[in-house]
C-alpha cells in the first residue's frame, strides 16, 4: 500500500507537449511538495503546498504549474515542454513539524520525463 | 550556490566495517539535517535526521554527528552490510510556514564489498 504514489512513472514525449504528473498521498499530511533531479542528480524543490495553498515557489518557469484539489492530491502540469525539461520528478509530504524530530519528508518513487 | 555538499561522490567499504558520510554546509539558519538513502528506481527514503541544537542521534546502527561551528555532520553506519549499498544524499532543512525546504547534497554512492 504506497504512501506517497505518482503516475505516470515513465513518460516521453515530444518538445512542445503538454503534460500532467500526478501524485497523491494516503498518509494524512497537510503538505506536499515537488521536487525535480536533474541529470547531474541534484535534488532540489520546486514547490509546497500547505493544506492546499502555496507555500514554496522556487524560481521555476512558468510553464510548470502545480495544481491541489485537495490536501492529498497534489499535480504538476507542464505546458510546452522543453528538452531541459528532461529529469525525474518526485513528489513527497509530511506532517506538520514536530519539535522533537522535525518534519519527515515521504517521496514517491518518481516519474521518469524524457522529451525528445 | 551549493549550500550543502557532499564531496565524496563514492565510497567503498569492507563489510563489517564502518562507513562514514560527509557532508557540509554553509548556511547557519537550517534547522534539522536528515540523511536519505536512495536505491536505483525509487525515491529516497528517510534514513535519521538530527536537530540543529543536537550534537548527536543515534538509531540501531546509524548515528547522525552534527559539528555546528564546522558546519559539517556525518552519519556513521557500523556494521555495514551489503544491504546498505546505495546512494545517500545528506539535506538540510528550513521550516517555511509549516513547510519544510530540504536542500539537499548532490549524494554520494555507497558500496559494501563483501
Amino acid at each position: 500500500d504506497t504512501a506517497v504514489s505518482q503516475t505516470p512513472k515513465y513518460l516521453v514525449t515530444q518538445m512542445g507537449n503538454d503534460k500532467s504528473i500526478k501524485c497523491e498521498q494516503n498518509l494524512g499530511h497537510d503538505t506536499m511538495y515537488w521536487y525535480k533531479q536533474d541529470s547531474k542528480k541534484f535534488l532540489k524543490i520546486m514547490f509546497s503546498y500547505n493544506n492546499k495553498e502555496l507555500i514554496i515557489n522556487e524560481t521555476v518557469p512558468n510553464r510548470f504549474s502545480p495544481k491541489s484539489p485537495d490536501k492529498a492530491h497534489l499535480n504538476l502540469h507542464i505546458n510546452s515542454l522543453e528538452l531541459g525539461d528532461s529529469a525525474v520528478y518526485f513528489c513527497a509530504s509530511s506532517p506538520l513539524p514536530r519539535s522533537s524530530s522535525g518534519n519527515t519528508i515521504y517521496f514517491g518513487e518518481g516519474s521518469w520525463l524524457t522529451v525528445v | 550556490d551549493q549550500q550543502v555538499k557532499q564531496n565524496s561522490p563514492s565510497l567503498s567499504v569492507q563489510e563489517g566495517r564502518i562507513s562514514i558520510l560527509n557532508c557540509d554546509y554553509t548556511n547557519s539558519m537550517f534547522d534539522y539535517f536528515l540523511w536519505y538513502k536512495k536505491y536505483p528506481a525509487e525515491g529516497p527514503t528517510f534514513l535519521i535526521s538530527i536537530s540543529s541544537i543536537k550534537d548527536k542521534n543515534e538509531d540501531g546502527r546509524f548515528t547522525v554527528f552534527l559539528n555546528k561551528s564546522a558546519k559539517h555532520l556525518s552519519l556513521h553506519i557500523v556494521p555495514s552490510q551489503p544491504g546498505d549499498s546505495a546512494v545517500y544524499f545528506c539535506a538540510a532543512s528550513a521550516t517555511i510556514q509549516g513547510a519544510q525546504k530540504l536542500v539537499f547534497g548532490q549524494g554520494t554512492r555507497l558500496t559494501i564489498n563483501p
